[in-house]
């Protein structure tokens, strides 16, 4: 299976300040249809996910265009440029190209 | 306007089973992959497995494989997964999301396993 690795899995932010999170994966997640299947939520406490980007640099309807991703085959981020209250939760990566779909293990946003 | 509901908190038995439902508004399930995620206390998501209801087709992850039974019921728009032989660390959230990038979730089904 594919392995994600979320790094950090805790960051500290202020209100305003830039951050980018990581996400490294064992494997090239470029698919033979040319399509990257890499993706990033957002769960908020309490709640239930919600996506944020869409094959790794899609932004989703609806989403702040503070958030953006890029990368390609196994090395992956998403940043978020300017920091607002209502960022903070955890965040996945989740990968699609290789069956079983896989999980990153998260990285924590909390206020400084 | 999507919306997944999903059925309400379920207190099992070890050893027995639950199913859980999954009745999506606003959207075909025909036409889209219908995913089941789960979230144990204070942990991070774990991906159970995928229907695609048009065909009946699943995949499962590993070790969930003798755990959870997906199925799809396209007339009434809605999916389900059954979890049997209930143990406590099935005690989790779990969620069902729609489509190939999780763009749609259910607010989730909380399961405890207890006697």
């Amino acid at each position: 299976d594919v392995v994600l690795t979320q790094t950090p899995p805790t960051l500290s932010a202020t209100i305003g300040q830039s951050v980018s999170i990581s996400c490294r994966s064992s494997q090239s997640l470029l698919h033979s249809n040319g399509n990257t299947y890499l993706h990033w939520l957002l769960q908020r406490p309490g709640q239930s996910p919600q996506l944020l980007i869409y094959l790794v640099s899609r932004l989703e309807s609806g989403v702040p265009n503070r958030f953006s991703g890029s990368g390609s085959g196994t090395d992956f981020t998403l940043k978020i440029s300017g920091v607002e209250a209502e960022d903070l939760g955890v965040y996945y990566c989740v990968q699609g190209t290789h069956a079983p779909w896989t999980f990153g293990g998260g990285t924590k946003l909390e206020l400084k | 306007e999507v919306q997944l509901q999903q059925s309400g908190a379920e207190l099992g038995k070890p050893g027995t089973s639950v199913k859980l439902s999954c009745k999506v508004s606003g959207y075909n399930i025909r036409n889209t992959y219908m995913h089941w995620v789960n979230q144990r206390p204070g942990k991070g998501l774990e991906w159970i497995g995928r229907i695609d209801p048009a065909n009946g087709n699943t995949i499962y992850a590993e070790k969930f494989k003798s755990k959870a039974t997906l199925t799809a019921d396209t007339s009434s728009n809605t999916a389900y997964m059954q979890l049997s032989q209930l143990k406590s660390d099935d005690t989790a959230i779990y969620f069902c999301a729609m489509n190939h990038w999780f763009a749609y979730w259910g607010q989730g089904t909380l399961v405890t396993v207890s006697s």
